[in-house]
């Protein structure tokens, strides 16, 4: 079946402008996870939603960063004012069940986020 | 700090098994220890993951040591293809945060 899918793959935005990043998950799955990965570095949560809520957003780097996931389904990354270290990968994934079961996340293929 | 402890680089010959080590000292009762890998411009994918127990699944094994401050992940049969980035991640499941470290650079040369 599909998996988590990602959209665009490659954003290139000049300094100060807005981007939205979007997240596919597997239909049926309630978990979704954003993460964004610096070059050489592993993966750094940003945010986690539990069906429409979200529930944890300790990781958002600044208040430029916003996420929403309105139907439960799809997810938008949204990051205001770009700056250069906002260059990033940014990583979506998505898990069948609630936290309190384990349960493995599936990663989609990143956005490549170039700020200039 | 949640982060986990693992070698920079490793390297491995192709057909020999590969021994990933990690740290995770500071671990909880309630935290899983995950392994992902990624493989060049592609996202993490799962591999195994346990809590106390020793773990086998066809990829890999994952050996938890009994005071769980530490584990290793073993794939037999190393190829090519296991050339990848491997993350050990401890895992919280009553929270949404997991925290991946840097991780292994693993080579396995032919």
């Amino acid at each position: 079946g599909a998996g988590v899918s990602q959209s665009p793959r490659y954003k290139v935005a000049k300094r100060g402008q807005d981007v939205a990043l979007r997240c596919d998950p597997i239909s049926g799955h309630v978990s979704l996870f954003w993460y964004q990965q610096a070059l050489g570095q592993g993966p750094e949560f940003l945010t986690y939603f539990q069906n429409e809520a979200q529930l944890d957003k300790s990781g958002l780097p600044s208040d430029r960063f916003f996420a929403e996931r309105p139907e439960g389904s799809v997810s938008t990354l949204k990051i205001q004012r770009t700056q250069q270290e906002d260059s990033a990968v940014y990583l979506c994934a998505s898990s069948l069940a609630r936290l309190t079961i384990q349960e493995t996340q599936y990663f989609g293929p990143g956005t490549r986020l170039l700020v200039l | 700090d949640a982060k986990t402890t693992q070698p920079t680089s490793m390297d491995c010959a192709e057909g020999r098994a590969a021994n990933l080590p990690c740290n995770h000292s500071t671990i909880s009762g309630n935290e899983y220890v995950y392994w992902y890998r990624q493989i060049h411009s592609q996202g993490p994918q799962y591999i195994i993951h346990g809590l106390k127990n020793n773990e086998t699944n066809e990829m890999a094994s994952l050996i938890i040591t009994e005071d769980r401050k530490s584990s290793t992940l073993i794939l037999p049969h190393a190829t090519l293809r296991d050339t990848a980035v491997y993350y050990c991640i401890r895992f919280n499941t009553n929270a949404g945060k997991s925290t991946f470290g840097d991780g292994t650079t693993l080579t396995v040369k032919p």
